[in-house]
């Protein structure tokens, strides 16, 4: 079946380390997204790629990383910098043109700092 | 920039209860409009949509129209059930140069009892 799979759905990190979340999508859609969830503040976007090799910042870029060599990956790092990575992040994706841009998404990945 | 701005919650009913969730939107263009629903611990998933003027979305009993002139996308359900009990986010979609980013909504925790 298509869709878009996220993993670990549960991650821990110890403050000053580096973790990578993992977003795979098996729709031949070229755009890909990273949102980060917090409670009542909805979704906010993180980065965002068009297309492969390419991305861009979104809303909320500081302190997070991503990399896009393939066209069906789309891993987001949540580096040392970020001071309050502790949150639920959703992966995203959607064709790139047409008049139905709707974004499918993964199941998340609840990320806790110890 | 585009924001979209929705009731707050929790919004209780009772079952079989009429449902109104309250969405506006500011956005420069002509956005396709959206309302996601989210589980307990899940993604979100695709509610329904309406991509001009006057269109109407539906789904499952839930229904919305795109009203240009009041920018609002208000969900509707005549008759709700417990299952039906969730949190909805309303979203639009830039289909200029930054590609089809979704902007949120803050979401609506519904709670519907028996």
């Amino acid at each position: 079946d298509g869709g878009i799979t996220q993993s670990p759905k549960y991650l821990f990190r110890k403050e000053g380390q580096n973790v990578t979340l993992s977003c795979e999508q098996n729709l031949n859609h070229d755009a890909m997204y990273w949102y980060r969830q917090d409670p009542g503040q909805g979704l906010r976007l993180i980065y965002y790629s068009q297309i492969v090799n390419d991305f861009q910042k979104g809303d909320i870029a500081e302190g997070y990383s991503v990399s896009r060599e393939k066209k069906e990956s789309f891993p987001l790092t949540v580096t040392s910098a970020q001071k309050n990575p502790t949150a639920f992040y959703l992966c995203a994706s959607s064709g790139r043109q047409g008049p139905y841009t709707e974004a499918f998404f993964g199941q998340g990945t609840r990320l806790t700092v110890v | 920039g585009d924001s979209v701005t929705q009731m707050e919650g929790p919004v209780t009913l009772s079952e079989e209860a009429f449902l109104t969730i309250n969405c506006t939107y500011t956005a420069t263009g002509y956005p396709s409009l959206f309302w996601y629903v989210q589980y307990p611990g899940e993604g979100l998933q695709l509610l329904l949509k309406a991509t001009k003027a006057d269109d109407k979305g539906s789904n499952k009993g839930f229904e919305a129209t795109y009203r240009k002139e009041t920018t609002s996308f208000h969900l509707e359900k005549g008759s709700v059930q417990v299952s039906d009990s969730a949190v909805y986010f309303c979203a639009l979609s830039d289909r200029g140069g930054g590609g089809n980013k979704l902007t949120f909504g803050t979401g609506t925790q519904l709670k519907v009892e028996l």
